[in-house]
Formats: structure tokens, C-alpha cells, sequence
């Protein structure tokens, strides 16, 4: 089973600055990668898929980078909505598996 | 537009079955794998297993393997999955989540329904 850890666990930021999250694979998922953003209370949104792909209706101060084992989501200037928890998932082989998430809050 | 809606929230004891449904409409379901996907309190999201609705193959988790089945009513455009042997440790908000395209990423979700396992 691949592993996906996320970091930082948490990121405290302002609207307006740069957020920069991580997800490291324990093997190579070539760019089957994707990001889910999760508020309190909802089910999670695609935003990114196969790595640097934004999903249908996604803001294009999201983007995603990376291949092999490492990979990031940037934020290029948050907005109030983007505080949330974000998770990375895979593809590659069965079980796809996920991250444990970051949280990205308000400072 | 894409819609998933799920039954509601259930309380069972250990030892019983579950089953949650999702209902697709707004595409052609048959068009789409469906996946499971739960999430226990404070952990992360777990994939469970998905079934394509045109032929009705099925994956399932391997941890899972044994006590979950998912199924599906084309006529009725809905998904099912039935867990059995409820333990405490599956006590969770369930989802369901349509595959974008062949691909296994997941595109659209239900609402996402809560599975309480206590005695």
C-alpha cells in the first residue's frame, strides 16, 4: 500500500498570502496524484487531478506540480474561502489512498 | 448537473449489517465507476471500493475484503454498499464518489451519510 504524507499538519496564513502543501508518496505514483480541499461539514471537492490538472470550475490560483514522489499544491493569494483542509489521494494501483490531510487556517 | 444523494445517518450494534444508498442523476450513470470512500472521526479518508454500474465489476479494499459489497440498480440509477460485521472502528461518514473517467479520482460526492457503531 503507498503512503502519502502530508505536511505541514498545519499552515497559518492571511488572505492575500501564498500557501505552499506537500504530499510525499513512499513510492514513485508517476502523476496519478490528485488534491481535495474539505471544509467542516462537506464532502471533500476535487481540485487538482493527475497532478497538475485543475478540475472543472476551479480557480486558477490553484495549481499543482510535481511527479514521481513528490508533489505540491500552491495557492498563488488566498481568499477568505480557501481555509480548509486539504488532502492529496493516488491513483496508481489499489488501495488508492490519501493523505492525512493539511490544515490551512487563518492567522 | 451531477447529483449523488445518500441515505441518512443509521445507528447499529457491533456485529450487524449496514447499507447505505446513493442515488446518481443528472448523467448517464452507466457511464461512470462509483466509489466508496469513509472517513472515521480525526482520520483520514479511506477508499473503500468501487463498482462500474455498466458491467458491475467490483474492487474492494483488501482490509475490507470479506465484509463490504457494493452493488447497483441501473434501473433505479443507485449504488449500494453493505457492511457487515459492524465493529466500533467503523464508526465513520460514509461517501460516495463518482470516478471522473475511467481514472480514479472522484469528481462529484454524495452528502456523505454517518454510520454510528455502539452498544
Amino acid at each position: 500500500e503507498i503512503v502519502l504524507t502530508q505536511s505541514p499538519a498545519t499552515l497559518s496564513l492571511s488572505p492575500g498570502d501564498r500557501a505552499t502543501l506537500s504530499c510525499r508518496a513512499s513510492q514513485s505514483v508517476r502523476r496519478y496524484l490528485a488534491w481535495y480541499q474539505q471544509k467542516p461539514g462537506q464532502a471533500p471537492r476535487l481540485l487538482i487531478y493527475d497532478a497538475s490538472t485543475r478540475a472543472t470550475g476551479i480557480p486558477a490560483r490553484f495549481s499543482g506540480s510535481g511527479s514521481g514522489t513528490d508533489f505540491t499544491l500552491t495557492i498563488s493569494s488566498l481568499e477568505p474561502d480557501d481555509f480548509a483542509v486539504y488532502y492529496c489521494q493516488h491513483r496508481t494501483n489499489w488501495p488508492y489512498t490519501f493523505g492525512q490531510g493539511s490544515k490551512l487556517d487563518i492567522k | 448537473q451531477v447529483h449523488l444523494v445518500q441515505s441518512g445517518a443509521d445507528v447499529k450494534k457491533p456485529g450487524a449489517s449496514v447499507k447505505v444508498s446513493c442515488k446518481a442523476s443528472g448523467y448517464t450513470f452507466t457511464g461512470h465507476a462509483m466509489h466508496w470512500v469513509r472517513q472515521a472521526p480525526g482520520q483520514r479518508l479511506e477508499w473503500m471500493g468501487w463498482i462500474n454500474p455498466g458491467n458491475g465489476n467490483t474492487e474492494y479494499s483488501q482490509k475490507l475484503q470479506g465484509r463490504v459489497t457494493i452493488t447497483s440498480d441501473t434501473s433505479a440509477t443507485t449504488v449500494y454498499m453493505e457492511l457487515n460485521s459492524l465493529r466500533s472502528e467503523d464508526t465513520a461518514v460514509y461517501y460516495c464518489a463518482r470516478d471522473r473517467f475511467a481514472s480514479g479520482d472522484f469528481d462529484f460526492w454524495g452528502q456523505g451519510t454517518l454510520v454510528t457503531v455502539s452498544s
